[in-house]
């Protein structure tokens, strides 16, 4: 049972460069989440979808985009990264009437 | 101010002491109230959660919540080195979208 998966686990850009965090959840959830998490910052919501094809704007969506691709899936893309958005990224899902929200393993992202 | 404030720490404490986590909260809609725990390099996981005003227990582990208060604490009897985490309190009302705290870091050193 694998729940929710992040590929990939770790990735190193250089400034202005673009990427693809992907995620896939095998619960059936409907909801699924993007946040960041920062020493000291907590986890901040990036982008939301409540169900598929539906995506909303979370805290701290500014130079991130995602697309909900299909139940299963929910990708987080960075455009022309920058260093403000080294961070520890996680991916979650909940059911629609649960109150539990699952995350998977989370990607290191550094931006040099 | 945010509307969830949690220390974040670091609380050490000596193996088998009696932990006390907290969390206060400004948003009077928040229904719902749980505690993740989160091991390094992990992922959040759900502990527990409660609905509403009072009391839960699971074997160590009691959350209370104060909703008069807006205050809600999660408490750990006899604490052990594996409980060395950091801990999320996190509430939502009838929205999807759970707000969390920034997360309190605990020690327990054998």
């Amino acid at each position: 049972n694998a729940g929710v998966t992040q590929t990939p686990k770790f990735q190193v850009l250089k400034t202005g460069q673009s990427m693809t965090l992907q995620c896939a959840q095998d619960m059936n959830h409907n909801s699924m989440y993007w946040y960041r998490q920062d020493p000291g910052m907590g986890l901040r919501l990036i982008y939301y979808s409540a169900s598929e094809g539906t995506t909303d704007k979370g805290e701290v969506p500014n130079g991130y985009n995602v697309s909900r691709l299909n139940k299963r899936e929910f990708s987080l893309r960075l455009e022309s990264a920058a260093p403000s958005q080294t961070s520890v990224y996680f991916c979650a899902s909940r059911a629609k009437f649960d109150t539990e929200a699952f995350f998977g393993q989370g990607t290191r992202l550094t931006v040099v | 101010q945010k509307e969830v404030e949690q220390d974040p720490g670091p609380l050490s404490v000596p193996e088998g002491a009696i932990v006390s986590l907290n969390c206060t909260y400004s948003n009077s809609a928040f229904q719902y109230f749980m505690w993740y725990r989160q091991y390094s390099r992990k992922g959040p996981e759900l502990l527990m959660y409660t609905y509403s005003s009072g009391n839960k227990e699971d074997g160590r582990f009691t959350a209370q919540v104060d909703k008069s208060s807006k205050y809600i604490s999660l408490f750990i009897r006899d604490s052990q080195p594996s409980d060395s985490a950091t801990y999320l309190c996190a509430m939502k009302g009838g929205s999807y979208i759970p707000t969390f705290g920034r997360g309190t870091s605990l020690i327990v050193h054998p």
